[in-house]
């Protein structure tokens, strides 16, 4: 079974840019999440889909959005890019499905944003 | 609220001795899991083990394992056996259930195994 994919693995964008990252979940997986990794404030969860609904959001500014599509692929997009927007992202599928069920999260290889 | 706490910025262990890497949380929710990941150089998060919080037995996954103490609120890995290839960052997450459907993660651990 092919894992978690995501494209593209590194982007480079200046200030004010927008961008839009893209995930694949692993086949049969409904559920998508979102994270950010920054040395500074370390994994922080973004959004999480399940069935094209966003269930759970983060806390980071609107400029962060996200959205699924019916075959569980998933965007996230960054408007007006700033600097500190500078991290992997990285996406994780897991078949949630309940609220109790605690599957675990396989994650992407991540996709390195580097902001200028 | 939910938290995450590994205390061990870095560690250092010989290689094919165990090493031991320590993760407290703190939660008021009965239901959670506790997970392990490797983040080797690549960057790619690695899913090693997992706790659930009324799982009666410790988990176990090849060499490694992890030491959950439920009333200490303790889940520390233990990897047995190093090997050079376990060099790597490790993080501890825990997700509860009742719907919240997000992990949050430890600050992370990293071990270096010398040769």
């Amino acid at each position: 079974k092919a894992g978690v994919t995501q494209t593209p693995r590194y982007l480079i964008k200046t200030r004010g840019q927008q961008v839009t990252l893209s995930c694949s979940p692993i086949s049969g997986h409904r559920s998508v999440s979102w994270y950010q990794q920054t040395p500074g404030q370390g994994l922080q969860f973004l959004f999480e889909y399940f069935s094209e609904t966003q269930r759970n959001k983060g806390n980071f500014p609107g400029r962060f959005s996200g959205r699924q599509f019916s075959n569980s692929r998933s965007e996230m997009n960054v408007s007006t890019l700033e600097l500190g927007d500078s991290a992997l992202y990285l996406c994780a599928s897991s078949s949630w499905g309940r609220e109790d069920a605690l599957d675990e999260q396989f994650f992407g290889p991540g996709t390195r944003l580097t902001v200028l | 609220a939910q938290k995450i706490t590994q205390t061990q910025p870095g560690m250092f262990v010989q290689e094919k001795e165990a090493v031991t890497l320590d993760c407290t949380y703190d939660t008021s929710d009965p239901s959670y899991g506790l997970f392990w990941y490797k983040q080797p150089s690549s960057g790619e998060m690695i899913f090693l083990i997992y706790q659930g919080s009324y799982d009666q037995q410790n988990a176990t996954e090849g060499r490694y394992s992890l030491n959950f103490q439920k009333a200490r609120k303790s889940a520390n890995l233990v990897i047995s056996a190093s090997q050079l290839g376990d060099s790597a960052m490790y993080f501890c997450a825990m997700r509860e259930g009742g719907g919240t459907y997000k992990y949050i993660f430890g600050t992370g651990t990293r071990l270096k195994v010398l040769a």
